[in-house]
Formats: C-alpha cells, sequence, structure tokens
C-alpha cells in the first residue's frame, strides 16, 4: 500500500526558532498533500492544502506566514513552524492523495514540543 | 463554514456488544471517509462512500451514507478489544479535493 513518512517523528525546541517538519510518499506520487494539526484528544483541524509547485491554500484563521509550506516535488512538501512559541505545541500530520485524489495516506505525525 | 459533528463523543462497551458512531455535515457531501486513529497513532483509511443511500461492509464494520449524503453512520457489530480507538469521519464537498474531519467518536471496549 501507498506509504507517506513524516520527519522528525518529535521535536523539541525553544522558542522563538524555526522547525522543518518534512513528509514524504514514497511509493506514489502525491499530486496533494494536506496539512493537519491535532491537539490532545481533539480532532484534525486542516490547515492548508498543497499541490505541487504552487502555492498551498490555507484555511481560515491559519497564518500562512508562521506556517509556511512549500511543496516542491510530488513526493515532498514540508511545513515550517516560524518563531515557534509555546501555543505551537501539537501533533501534526500531513496526508498525501495520488491522481485519484480519492484515499488520503496518512503520514505518521510529528509531534512538537516548544519550550 | 462546514461542520461536522460525530455522536457520540465517547462510548464505552462490554466486549461483544454493538457500537455505532454518527456522522452529520452540515452541507451536502460529495463523499465521505471513515479513519480509525488508535491512541498515539495517526489516522488510517477505512472506507469511502460515494453514492446517495451506499451501504458497504467489512466484516463487523457496517458504513451507511445517507439519502441526502448529509449524514453517515458506522456500525460494528460484536466489538472486540482491539476495536479500540477514535473513529473519523472526513467530509468533502461538491469542487474541492480536501476533506474536513468530524469531532470523532472514542471507543473504549472493555473485556
Amino acid at each position: 500500500g501507498a506509504v507517506v513518512s513524516q520527519h522528525p517523528s518529535r521535536v523539541i525546541c525553544k522558542s522563538g526558532t524555526s522547525v522543518k517538519i518534512e513528509c514524504r510518499s514514497l511509493d506514489f506520487q502525491a499530486t496533494t498533500m494536506f496539512w493537519y494539526r491535532q491537539f490532545p484528544k481533539k480532532s484534525l483541524m486542516l490547515m492548508a492544502t498543497s499541490n505541487e509547485g504552487s502555492k498551498a491554500t490555507y484555511e481560515q484563521g491559519v497564518e500562512k506566514d508562521k506556517f509556511l509550506i512549500n511543496h516542491a516535488s510530488l513526493t515532498l512538501s514540508t511545513l515550517t513552524v516560524t518563531s515557534a512559541h509555546p501555543e505551537d505545541s501539537s501533533f501534526y500530520i500531513c496526508s498525501a492523495t495520488g491522481t485519484s485524489q480519492e484515499t488520503q495516506y496518512f503520514g505518521p505525525g510529528t509531534r512538537l514540543l516548544v519550550l | 463554514g462546514q461542520q461536522v459533528m460525530q455522536i457520540p463523543q465517547y462510548q464505552h462497551v462490554q466486549e461483544g456488544e454493538d457500537f455505532t458512531t454518527y456522522c452529520n455535515s452540515s452541507t451536502t457531501l460529495s463523499n465521505i471517509q471513515w479513519y480509525k486513529q488508535r491512541p498515539g497513532g495517526h489516522p488510517v483509511f477505512l472506507i469511502q462512500l460515494v453514492k446517495s443511500g451506499e451501504v458497504k461492509k467489512q466484516k463487523r464494520l457496517t458504513f451507511q451514507f445517507g439519502e441526502a449524503k448529509k449524514n453517515s453512520s458506522l456500525h460494528i457489530t460484536a466489538t472486540q478489544t482491539t476495536d479500540v480507538g477514535t473513529y473519523f469521519c472526513a467530509c468533502s464537498g461538491a469542487g474541492t479535493y480536501k476533506y474536513i474531519f468530524g469531532t470523532g467518536t472514542r471507543l473504549k471496549v472493555l473485556a
């Protein structure tokens, strides 16, 4: 089946620093990648949709200058949390869809802790 | 914007009992997906429903899409401890590839 990886799986950083999270589709070309954020025991909140080679589409209330998304190739999307603050601490999950645009394949997630 | 509610929020059942979670959208949907997330894990795709009134079965799991394409249900027959986790519906409207996740139903199965 389709596999999506995320790196790193866990990261702890100091307030004010930037953190980059990578999302890769390992065995298929991801036409579209989605970035979600999940707080403990809560649902997944869609942050943005990214298509290869074009600007990401951000959901209402998500600051595009704070959460920078780059989808440079059909197998890689990155999310950079800039000038991280403790309230940015969360579980960030990406998903990818292939050309059929049906099933979303989720990455294992990245747990971010900002001190 | 689109809102997706799931009920119940939590459900504790004895092993062997049935379980149902309901998903309700504020808007008409193009399709709906169901996911299961184990504690500490990531969502795993279960199924996609596209047609009005569609019913699909996977072993002990039965998925149904409402006639109006605004709601859906997931029913588990004779739950097992391996069914523990949070079940999310994810809804997509017409003309978009993005999915809005429901609030989730957390299932606990007591042995």
